[in-house]
């Protein structure tokens, strides 16, 4: 499995980018990178997804850099909705039904 | 498509009663997951389900049993409540093929023990 480290709190302001890196120095070749958000008192979303440089949807940008040890979700100008955790997940690559392990996630708290 | 449905939302047990956490999906996914979040943690994989019949330990499997009795629907159950399972019960599936697939969450069911 391989482990991922992101702050554990962020702070920032309304209309502000906000950028959450994520480090996995072990990640596998065919290993994608997998963003979680979660708000209070409901369960996880999916964010956004991707492999290498750049993917950016509706919500979020994912930046992965050549070596792939890496990763910066971006979220451009924030608002006080963005007030979430953040989970990075890194897939694991030897079975069909990976063993799914959370971190502790980054807690980010958008202040007006 | 309802997606990930757990029931109940919430529950009040006293320590050594037992009961069954229910969760079902509607959107044809192999596999599906229980964890359980403490309050300002994250979340901790209980067990999880490749497919119908089968079921493998998670991070904490201690005093929890799972069955997945059909594709759609797998269940938890405590067996004798402790005050240390007081948690929120999130569910969650992965469509096919799995490999790399987002994790779809219910509700989750928020459970107190006394």
């Amino acid at each position: 499995l391989a482990k991922t480290t992101q702050p554990i709190s962020m702070d920032s302001y309304e209309g502000q980018e906000v950028n959450i890196t994520c480090s996995h120095n072990n990640i596998a070749t065919n290993d994608y990178i997998t963003w979680y958000q979660q708000f209070p008192s409901q369960g996880p979303r999916f964010i956004i997804q991707g492999y290498k440089t750049k993917v950016t949807n509706e919500v979020a940008s994912l930046f992965i850099p050549a070596d792939r040890k890496s990763s910066t979700l971006s979220l451009p100008r924030v608002s006080l909705s963005d007030t979430a955790v953040y989970y990075c997940l890194v897939g694991d690559t030897d079975s069909n039904a990976s063993k799914i392990i959370f971190g502790s996630g980054t807690r980010l708290s958008i202040q007006p | 498509n309802a997606g990930v449905t757990q029931t109940p939302k919430f529950q009040v047990l006293k320590t050594g009663q037992s009961m069954t956490l229910q969760c079902a999906q509607d959107m044809n996914h192999n596999s599906m997951y229980w964890y359980r979040q403490d309050p300002g943690m994250g979340l901790r994989l209980i067990y999880y389900s490749a497919s119908e019949g089968t079921t493998d330990k998670g991070e904490v499997p201690n005093g929890y049993n799972v069955s997945r009795l059909n594709k759609r629907e797998f269940s938890l159950r405590l067996e004798s409540a402790a005050p240390s399972q007081t948690s929120v019960y999130f569910c969650a599936s992965r469509a096919p093929p799995d490999y790399n697939s987002p994790l779809h969450f219910g509700n989750g069911t928020r459970l107190t023990v006394t």
